[in-house]
């Protein structure tokens, strides 16, 4: 069962323009909305995140779009750079029954390709 | 320089030969935690510990075991690996009450 679905698998921007990337999740009990960015032979870094109370997180040219009602965030990359090419994992967390995991629930990537 | 450190970070073995892959984090972090990394899966938690001599499975535990006698390390642990644990696998750490993991640079497992 997928927790965390994640579209598209791939794609491909031309430089200066805006890549987005969607996730949709399923458990209402998620309170932590991250973003992660990995370069090839590099772990997860990350990127940006985001909590359910606000609907909006600017830093830099990356933003988060939330929607709770909907179970949906989104990642928009502004003024995309060939630089930004790697993949990008959304992912969820929320703590669990037993107040001790804070395991994140990763969506399956999106590889973005940025063109110069 | 606060970090997350994995060795080794490439492994080639056989089938039935236990291995230890180390984890290590200097930023006094009460939890880590051990994900593989699958193509079209995403990253699957393995184990996860909230401190020493405290852990509990992930989503796929099978086939793996973990130790945390020390707050700074915690290795993975597999007895007898079998080429279905052949994976990407990255350690990550983080502090009491955040939820932003940290992640090591990975360790590339094969198993034949």
């Amino acid at each position: 069962q997928q927790q965390v679905k994640q579209s598209p698998q791939s794609l491909i921007v031309q430089k200066g323009g805006i890549s987005i990337i969607n996730c949709a999740y399923e458990n209402t009990a998620f309170d932590y909305f991250p973003w992660y960015q990995q370069f090839p032979g590099k772990g997860p870094a990350l990127l940006i995140a985001i909590r359910p109370d606000v609907s909006e997180k600017k830093e830099g040219r990356f933003t988060i779009s939330f929607n709770k009602s909907a179970k949906q965030f989104s990642l928009h990359i502004m003024d995309s750079q060939p630089g930004d090419s790697a993949t990008y994992f959304c992912a969820a967390s929320g703590m669990d029954s037993g107040g001790s995991n804070y395991k994140l629930t990763f969506g399956k990537g999106t590889l973005l390709t940025v063109n110069p | 320089e606060a970090q997350v450190t994995q060795n080794p970070r490439y492994l080639i073995t056989v089938t039935g030969k236990k291995l230890t892959v180390t984890c290590s984090q200097n930023m006094n972090h009460e939890y880590m935690s051990w994900y593989r990394q699958d193509p079209g899966l995403g990253l699957r938690q393995i184990y996860y510990s909230m401190n020493v001599e405290v852990t509990d499975k992930g989503d796929v535990p099978e086939g793996y075991k973990v130790s945390r006698k020390e707050k700074r390390n915690f290795p993975l642990i597999l007895e007898s690996p079998s080429p279905n644990q052949t994976s990407l696998y990255f350690c990550a750490s983080a502090g009491t009450g955040t939820y932003e993991q940290y992640f090591g640079p990975g360790t590339r497992l094969t198993v034949t």
